[in-house]
């Protein structure tokens, strides 16, 4: 079973529409890291959160990470095509040299 | 510029033979990793090294061999031995005591 649980799969918006996409872990969260990826291409860094009750935010993008560590979200506002894409939480399994598990992953779908 | 690079971008094989995927990082990273990513799976850990001359197993080694000579490189092979090998294969690379990997573009496999 998968350590961390992304959801939902797939997600088809229309422009202009926020959205969340959840990712939760059974276990305490060392680092939780955001990870954009456009279909066959490589992961880019979005945002990592490390502290309980964290938030971020670049442009319009935010991510939190709630108080036990164990649930991040990631809210997109007013969403446009240049945001469509797969959406992978990492999470850091802490001491064992900065292996990441991941996510399966959010198919983003933004309509014109 | 600094970066990460994989090559080639698309490969293909016959069943059989023996592929080594190219990861060359001129970031001054310490850290390397490797991943496979299936669909609807995320990604999952093949090998990683801290160090130059030292490797060790991630989830899914079976199949798979690497090497750390130099600094910047970190090749893996895809043997005879890994029985379902098409797969997007992705490199990343870390400072260490640093948190956050960053990828390169990439590398789809295709065995025929």
């Amino acid at each position: 079973s998968q350590e961390l649980e992304q959801s939902p799969q797939s997600l088809i918006v229309q422009e202009g529409k926020n959205l969340t996409i959840n990712c939760t872990s059974s276990k305490t969260l060392y680092g939780l890291y955001w990870y954009k990826q456009k279909y066959g291409e490589g992961l880019i860094f979005l945002m990592m959160l490390q502290k309980g009750g964290e938030e971020k935010s670049h442009e319009k993008i935010t991510a939190k990470l709630d108080e036990k560590k164990q649930q991040s979200s990631l809210h997109i506002t007013a969403s446009q095509p240049s945001h469509a894409g797969i959406y992978l939480c990492g999470a850091d399994r802490g001491n064992q040299g900065g292996k990441l598990i991941f996510g399966q992953g959010t198919e983003l779908s933004v309509k014109p | 510029d600094g970066g990460i690079t994989q090559s080639p971008k698309y490969l293909f094989r016959k069943e059989g033979q023996n592929v080594t995927l190219s990861c060359e990082q001129n970031l001054n990273h310490d850290a390397m990793y490797w991943y496979r990513q299936d669909p609807g799976q995320g990604l999952r850990l093949i090998y990683y090294s801290q160090i130059v001359n030292d490797f060790q197993k991630g989830d899914i080694a079976e199949g798979y061999s690497v090497s750390r000579e130099k600094k910047e490189s970190f090749p893996l092979t895809v043997t005879s031995a890994q029985k379902n090998p098409t797969a997007f294969y992705l490199c990343a690379s870390r400072v260490a005591g640093a948190d956050t990997q960053y990828f390169g573009p990439g590398t789809r496999l295709t065995v025929l």
